[in-house]
């Protein structure tokens, strides 16, 4: 079975300031790997998405995470944050070819100040 | 393009009783997925639908949870009796197909059981 490790679960950042978040997975066969956000009172979004090919994947709204297979590590980055990414952010894994069956991770929730 | 709809947005409940959830799903898409979300995790799902069938029900709990996909459209998951434990969100989700491609959400029903 797999699981999703996602180290921080509250971040405070200054707008501007660069995010990381880290996400580490485990699981015995080849995976997609998945980024999700939800804005307060919204459902959950797709903000990135990795299946094969180039390991540096780039979503949705300046939003991009880097896949290294060795450290089974699916980190999301954003290099100058602003107040409209408050939010929930969760990495989340199926086995590949398995769709959306996702094991997601606890989450982080990111605020973000003025 | 409409998204997937759930209601109730929000249900209170006592412990024992029964509960009924509804969800459809964006039009044309064959694989529905049940996720429970419980406050400070992430989602985990319950079970998925391939048009009307049941893909995958591993994790949903038989001895009080049941799920429906009659004509392979709109689905219901339903909890008798409801126990405490149970106070958590649940999530819709649909995609196009059970390939690898992107899963929608609902905005999800709140249950609160007391």
């Amino acid at each position: 079975a797999q699981s999703v490790s996602q180290h921080n679960h509250h971040v405070i950042l200054s707008e501007a300031a660069s995010l990381e978040l880290g996400c580490n997975y485990s699981y015995g066969g080849t995976v997609n790997l998945f980024w999700y956000v939800q804005y307060p009172g919204q459902h959950l979004q797709l903000l990135l998405k990795y299946f094969s090919g180039d390991p540096l994947v780039k979503g949705i709204k300046g939003f991009e995470a880097e896949f290294i297979k060795s450290k089974f590590s699916f980190n999301l980055r954003k290099p100058s944050v602003q107040w409209s990414d408050t939010a929930e952010y969760f990495c989340a894994v199926s086995p590949t070819g398995g769709g959306n069956k996702l094991t997601f991770g606890t989450g982080t929730q990111l605020k973000v100040e003025l | 393009e409409a998204g997937v709809a759930q209601s109730p947005r929000y249900k209170i409940i006592e412990k024992r009783q029964s509960v009924a959830f509804w969800c459809n799903p964006i039009s044309g898409h064959a694989t529905l997925y049940w996720y429970q979300q419980i406050l400070g995790q992430g989602p985990k799902l319950l079970i998925q639908f391939q048009n009307n069938g049941v893909v995958d029900d591993s994790q949903l709990p038989k001895d009080r949870f049941s799920a429906e996909r009659l004509k392979g459209v709109d689905s219901t998951l339903k909890i008798q009796p409801a126990k405490l434990e149970d106070s958590a969100v649940y999530l819709c989700a649909s995609s196009p197909d059970d390939r690898d491609t992107e899963a929608f959400f609902g905005q999800g029903t709140r249950l609160t059981v007391v």
